[in-house]
């Protein structure tokens, strides 16, 4: 079976820190793989996806950056964060000639002082 | 550009009840994917129903059947007799094609279910 993993579970950064939140996927390979986020009380907004090692798109500019060094690991990354990069930050990952299901991490709750 | 809209942002249902949270979407695509999650407290996304823009019948999914109106392009919810556990953020969501031939989902903001004792 698959199972996606993120961590941390929380996270509590000064404004300014780097930032690096990692999900791995097993169970599966060449998965699409996603980061979204979510602000406090809205819907969810997808940050990046990727379709293969080193390929990545990103759907909003803004000061994050991902990367896939590996076939199941995806990392999202800040040099320095901002107040309004405060939310839960999930990813996700789905076959990857498959239009169905997208499955999701348990979350990383990001809060920015 | 896809897109995606929830116009109720919170709802209440009284338990064993029906419910019906509403979904239109708007897309150029003749083939694509429309799914529901729900969102509890615990932040963790749950898949619910999907429904595919071919599909003749309407999916169904326990107690939860997906509304598919393809002329209208909406996809409404319905939750059949309510539960308390029930009571979560339920978002729609959309599936496109992208240009490296994977997929990536646009979702909806969503609309918080309170479900009465």
């Amino acid at each position: 079976s698959q199972t996606i993993h993120q961590w941390p579970a929380t996270l509590v950064q000064p404004v300014g820190s780097p930032l690096s939140l990692e999900c791995t996927v097993e169970g599966t390979s060449n998965p699409n793989l996603y980061w979204y986020r979510q602000a406090a009380g809205r819907g969810l907004q997808l940050l990046f996806y990727s379709v293969g090692i080193g390929q990545i798109s990103s759907e909003v500019p803004q000061n994050l950056s991902a990367s896939r060094p590996q076939d199941r690991q995806f990392i999202l990354s800040s040099k320095k964060l901002l107040l309004s990069d405060s939310g839960f930050y999930l990813c996700a990952w789905s076959w990857r000639y498959s239009s169905y299901e997208q499955y999701f991490g348990p979350g990383t709750r990001l809060t920015v002082t | 550009a896809q897109k995606i809209t929830q116009t109720q942002p919170g709802m209440f249902v009284q338990e064993k009840e029906a419910v019906t949270l509403d979904c239109t979407y708007d897309t150029s695509d003749q083939s694509y994917g429309l799914f529901w999650y729900k969102q509890p407290s615990s932040g963790e996304m749950i898949f619910l129903i999907y429904q595919g823009s071919y599909d003749e019948q309407n999916a169904t999914e326990g107690r939860y059947s997906l509304n598919f109106q393809k002329a209208r392009k909406s996809a409404n919810l319905v939750i059949s007799a309510s539960q308390l556990g029930d009571s979560a953020m339920y978002f729609c969501a959309m599936r496109e094609v992208t240009d490296t031939g994977g997929f990536k989902t646009i979702f909806g903001a969503g609309t918080r279910l309170f479900v009465k004792a």
